[in-house]
């Protein structure tokens, strides 16, 4: 079936601007996490949905950050009044279950610049 | 809070070595642990996924080890191919956690 998917690939945005980027995880897959990795840097943890709980935000950076997910599907990753320290790879992963016996599985990210 | 180091940062090869990848994690108390690549411009591709109960997973050219006692794991890739240019990253899943630590990565160059 069709892997994890994000859009847009690539966004260009203006400082200040507020921006939205999207996830559709692997159908059947309860547990979605948000990852940022800016150059030179490693994978930063963001955000993990699992299911109908509360999600863990304890990676969110600020509060210009916030994430939702609807039906427990489709994941919505948005930031506000976006600054030039924002731009980086945003990755979506999505996993079978939330134990820790799952593979992750990986979208191809969105790549945000901000100017 | 969970650590983990990826030694070398890059390594640079000829076709054909067989070669190792090293991870490092500081608490032994781990759920799992899981091998990716990453090429450049594109999302994470996962390799292997070894159980804490598990020794070694094997996929083709790699083998990945665990040793949890020493907390480390051991990526071995044989008869490498210019193919295999990539990031290879390895992430802990720690005991009481479902969020994964990520080492920062092992930059391959294979040249023919």
């Amino acid at each position: 079936g069709a892997g994890v998917s994000q859009s847009p690939s690539n966004k260009v945005t203006e400082k200040g601007k507020d921006v939205e980027l999207r996830c559709d995880p692997i159908s059947g897959h309860t547990a979605l996490y948000w990852y940022r990795q800016s150059l030179g840097q490693g994978l930063e943890f963001l955000i993990y949905f699992q299911g109908n709980s509360a999600p863990d935000k304890s990676g969110l950076p600020s509060d210009r950050f916030s994430a939702e997910r609807t039906g427990g599907s489709v994941s919505t990753l948005t930031i506000q009044r976006t600054q030039q320290e924002d731009s980086a790879v945003y990755l979506c992963a999505s996993s079978l279950a939330s134990g820790g016996l799952d593979t992750q599985y990986f979208g191809p990210g969105t790549r945000l610049t901000v100017l | 809070k969970q650590e983990v180091t990826q030694i070398p940062a890059a390594l640079s090869v000829p076709e054909g070595e067989n070669l190792v990848l090293n991870c490092s994690f500081t608490d032994s108390a781990i759920y799992n642990l899981q091998w990716f690549r990453q090429d450049p411009g594109k999302g994470l591709t996962s390799l292997l996924l070894i159980q804490s109960s598990q020794r070694e997973q094997t996929s083709g050219r790699l083998n990945a080890s665990l040793d949890k006692s020493s907390g480390r794991s051991t990526l071995y890739i044989a008869a490498s191919q210019p193919g295999d240019s990539a990031t290879y990253l390895c992430a802990v899943k720690s005991g009481g956690s479902y969020i994964p630590t990520f080492g920062r990565g092992t930059s391959l160059i294979v040249h023919p």
